[in-house]
């Protein structure tokens, strides 16, 4: 399979838990982007890595969310201490960094939280 | 801010019928447009995109195209088929491809 991965698909965790998921893009893409979509909305853009470098954050990611590559490959997205509205799916996806087809992003199929 | 409005919500279409999703953007330094389709529990399909420096593309039954000056874009499907239900996203980006910007999506039911 070379499309992109996510683990897990869907996870269910009591308030004040920490929650850690992980993204495997495309192998050749050095660009990986994290999104929440809500129910009946667009994906929100949340950060973006070029290899290991995270380069740009939105102000929805607020200090209990972190995001890591450590190696330029896969990456991983952890809530400390989740709330409710936290709950949403979380898309990954992933791209090339320069020449034809730098602008495609691909998106895995998501993690599904629910925050009871 | 940044912004992309997408029309209709829900569009309901007679199969072999046409349907055509309208975006308007608000940064005029955008020069990406992708369209995605995304079926129930799964991500988003990236379908077909067009670049600022090109008025339409087309793929087989889809067409998009844009209009600088006004800010739109559209996505025309043409000889709608049941499978095509899905709701499409519409998508603004500048260069480099990262952080787009996506319109709230319109739900397109094709009946048989």
């Amino acid at each position: 399979d070379t499309g992109v991965s996510q683990d897990p698909r869907h996870k269910i965790t009591k308030r004040g838990q920490n929650v850690t998921f992980r993204c495997d893009p495309i192998s050749e893409h050095n660009r990986l982007y994290w999104y929440r979509q809500t129910l009946g909305q667009g994906p929100e853009f949340l950060t973006y890595f070029q290899n290991e470098a995270q380069l740009e954050k939105s102000r929805l990611l607020s200090d209990r969310f972190s995001a890591e590559r450590p190696k330029g490959s896969f990456s991983t997205l952890e809530i400390q201490r989740t709330e409710q509205g936290d709950s949403a799916m979380y898309l990954c996806a992933s791209s090339l960094a320069g020449g034809v087809g730098s602008y495609e992003q691909y998106f895995g199929p998501g993690t599904r939280l629910t925050v009871t | 801010g940044e912004n992309v409005e997408q029309h209709p919500s829900t569009l309901s279409v007679q199969e072999g019928d046409s349907a055509v999703i309208k975006c308007t953007y608000s940064d005029s330094a955008s020069n990406y447009f992708p369209w995605y389709k995304q079926e129930l529990g799964k991500g988003p399909q990236l379908i077909i995109d067009i670049r600022s420096n090109v008025g339409e593309k087309k793929d087989q039954r889809i067409a998009v195209t844009l209009n600088k000056t006004a800010k739109h874009f559209s996505l025309h499907i043409t000889e709608t088929q049941p499978e095509d239900s899905a709701v499409y996203f519409c998508a603004a980006s500048k260069t480099g491809g990262f952080k787009t910007i996506f319109g709230a999506g319109t739900r397109l039911f094709v009946k048989a």
